[in-house]
């Protein structure tokens, strides 16, 4: 079965205090890997989608690579408005997405 | 605006009840999601239709049911509601899957 472990679950930042969140992954034929940022009370909202080990995508002050195990989202001097849940999900065999449980991220001013 | 729609955004029923959600996905995207998303699960999937049909089912219960019109609009059915029920309910689109989805605002509902 797709598995999916984000880490940490909860991280908060100062302004500029740059840093990574972690997704391990267990699949069976990865399709692609997907990172999403939810805001509360809101849908996720796609960020990336990786398809292979080594690959690595950037957006504003986010960047997504991947491993054959896991990915990681950097994030480069976060300000306060990237405060949000940053959500991974994985696509194996089947076309349905299986999501780790988040982590929540704060940045203070 | 992502481009699917999901009505309503709240719901608020009594324990027993029926309620069903309703989703019109983005212009173009012939498959539909449903997830389940609660405080401690995180986003479950409960089915997936393709241009009318079932194509996979999760953890979807046997009081929950779905379907797909032919306007591609999808319908998610929960009977006999209890108070675990209680959750965000999200749906989905896509066009070609491996490209991600793109997900509705979700509906709220509450069971009393």
């Amino acid at each position: 079965e797709d598995q999916v472990t984000q880490s940490p679950e909860a991280l908060r930042l100062q302004e500029g205090e740059s840093s990574s969140l972690n997704c391990s992954y267990t699949v069976s034929g990865l399709r692609g890997l997907f990172w999403y940022r939810q805001d509360p009370g809101k849908g996720p909202e796609f960020l990336f989608t990786l398809y292979s080990a080594g690959e690595e995508k950037e957006k504003e002050r986010l960047k997504a690579t991947l491993t054959k195990k896991e990915s990681f989202l950097h994030i480069t001097a976060p300000k306060p408005e990237d405060s949000a849940t940053y959500l991974c999900a994985v696509q194996g065999g089947s076309e349905k997405l299986v999501f780790g449980k988040g982590t929540k991220l704060t940045v203070n001013p | 605006d992502s481009g699917v729609t999901q009505t309503p955004k709240h719901l608020i029923t009594a324990t027993g009840q029926r309620v069903t959600l309703r989703c019109s996905p983005r212009s173009g995207d012939l498959s539909v999601y449903w997830y389940q998303q609660s405080l401690d699960q995180g986003l479950q999937f409960l089915i997936q239709y393709y241009n009318g049909e079932e194509r996979a089912k999760g953890n979807i219960l046997e009081r929950f049911s779905a379907q797909q019109f032919p306007d591609l609009h999808s319908e998610l059915n929960l009977s006999s509601l209890e108070l675990g029920d209680s959750a965000l309910y999200f749906c989905a689109s896509s066009a070609i899957s491996n490209y991600g989805y793109t997900f509705g605002s979700g509906t709220r509902l509450t069971v009393v």
